[in-house]
């Protein structure tokens, strides 16, 4: 069973609109949690890293949330635009060696 | 940062061949990973490899099967060998610039198709 797991599957938003992901993992010991954006055909770029102690942190239009009780975490997007459509992945690194723990992402269309 | 590039950026190959894909970072980077992702799937640890020692292999991926070197600071390959079509894959070199709770940055991926 994978241990991050994200929702929706996939999201189709208007344009000019802002959406939430979430992201709900059980890994543990846990490091950090990273959010990252993967447009097709590119690899992953990074847009957020939290720590333990993080609650939140922005990255322009993106703002990560997280709560580390509740193993939670969300993405929102704020005004989206056509360049936000891509797969955005959930990734918590766990323990010493930093091993990365992928969600199999959420699929974000926004249209026009 | 780092910026990663990968060759080729695509391939076909046929049955039984083996492909070597390059990955070259723009910086010194300590850490280096490869990474397989399947059509619509995310993406899976194939092995970490650092400069100097033997690259570290995922449990389900071998050595004769993904052999890996690392000769510098900079660079590193990933062989594909003996092909089949279940091979076909986006294959991603990522590495990290400090360790392991740096940012991972990503090369844009090699498309292989096996037929």
């Amino acid at each position: 069973k994978n241990q991050v797991e994200q929702s929706p599957q996939s999201l189709i938003i208007l344009e000019g609109k802002n959406c939430t992901l979430q992201c709900n993992y059980t890994v543990s010991p846990f490091s950090n949690l990273r959010w990252y954006k993967q447009d097709t055909g590119r690899g992953p770029v990074s847009l957020t890293i939290m720590t333990f102690s993080e609650n939140t942190k922005s990255n322009g239009r993106y703002t990560a949330t997280l709560d580390a009780d509740t193993k939670q975490s969300s993405l929102h997007i704020t005004a989206s635009q056509l360049s936000d459509s891509a797969s955005y992945i959930c990734v918590v690194v766990t323990d010493s060696w930093g091993k990365l723990q992928f969600g199999a992402g959420t699929q974000v269309v926004v249209t026009p | 940062s780092a910026v990663i590039s990968q060759k080729p950026s695509r391939d076909i190959c046929q049955r039984g061949t083996s492909l070597t894909i390059q990955c070259q970072v723009d910086s010194q980077v300590t850490m280096m990973f490869w990474y397989r992702q399947q059509p619509g799937q995310s993406l899976t640890l194939i092995a970490t490899a650092n400069q100097g020692s033997e690259a570290t292999y995922e449990s389900g991926f071998v050595i004769d099967k993904f052999p890996i070197s690392r000769p510098n600071l900079t660079f590193s390959t990933l062989t594909v060998s003996n092909m089949s079509p279940e091979d076909s894959s986006i294959y991603l070199c990522s590495a990290t610039l400090a360790g392991y709770t740096d940012t991972q940055y990503f090369g844009p991926g090699t498309r292989l198709t096996v037929l």
